[in-house]
């Protein structure tokens, strides 16, 4: 079965930039989506189809993709950041949903 | 705005059944899928099913396929999640989410979520 997969954690200090990788066979195929979850909040979408941003998100949230990787950047870390970010796509039929395992980002 | 509120969440006995609803407003009901994906303590998440704007396109999770029913009234603009065989390993939190699907080969997306519902199986 498809499976996506990400770092567990990543640090950063405020100011600097975090990268959070996302793998998976299926994403040349199908678009990448990332969601950003707060402590005892919902997810939020954060980026769509690849590399677009949804409105009201910050600009310092950017991706990319290239293969069977798409990345999470986020230029000039702010401790408000710090959250669990989660990669989605889908198998290649396009039917099932599939999550990453989550990445928990923490601000030094 | 788009708002989706979940109720319905509860402790159940391992075994029985539990209904959870999804009440939205703020967009137009039937132009969009709609999901339920839930959150185990601790863990990531994990998509259970979808249904089309229209509920004639339906998939489910294996993990969930027989077990759990999603289904929906455009009448209430509401969305549900019936629950039956419920075991420990559904303990979680439940959302709906608004979804995106360009069409039937392309993934699925969640631009707008519920609050969340937690669901408890104990005895």
């Amino acid at each position: 079965s498809s499976e996506l997969t990400q770092p567990p954690s990543v640090s950063v200090s405020p100011g600097q930039t975090a990268r959070i990788t996302c793998s998976g066979d299926a994403l040349p195929k199908q678009y990448a989506y990332w969601y950003q979850q707060k402590p005892g909040q919902a997810p939020v979408m954060i980026i769509y189809e690849d590399i677009k941003r949804p409105s009201g998100i910050p600009e310092r949230f950017t991706a990319s993709s290239s293969g069977t990787t798409i990345t999470l950047t986020i230029s000039g870390v702010q401790a408000e950041d710090e959250a669990d970010y989660y990669c989605q796509s889908a198998d290649r039929s396009g039917i099932s949903v599939i999550f990453g395992g989550g990445t928990k980002l923490t601000v030094l | 705005q788009v708002q989706l509120v979940e109720s319905g969440g509860g402790l159940v006995k391992p075994g029985n059944s539990l209904k959870l609803s999804c009440a939205t407003s703020g967009f137009t009901f039937t132009d969009y899928y709609m999901s339920w994906i839930r959150q185990a303590p601790g863990k990531g998440l994990e998509w259970l099913a979808y249904i089309s704007g229209a509920g004639v396109t339906i998939y489910y999770a294996d993990s969930v396929k027989g077990r759990f029913t999603i289904s929906r009234n455009s009448g209430k603009n509401s969305v549900y999640l019936q629950m039956n065989g419920l075991t420990a390993e559904d303990t979680a939190v439940y959302y709906c989410a608004r979804t995106a699907r360009r069409d039937g080969y392309s993934a699925a997306s969640f631009d707008h979520w519920g609050q969340g519902v937690l669901v408890t199986v104990s005895s």
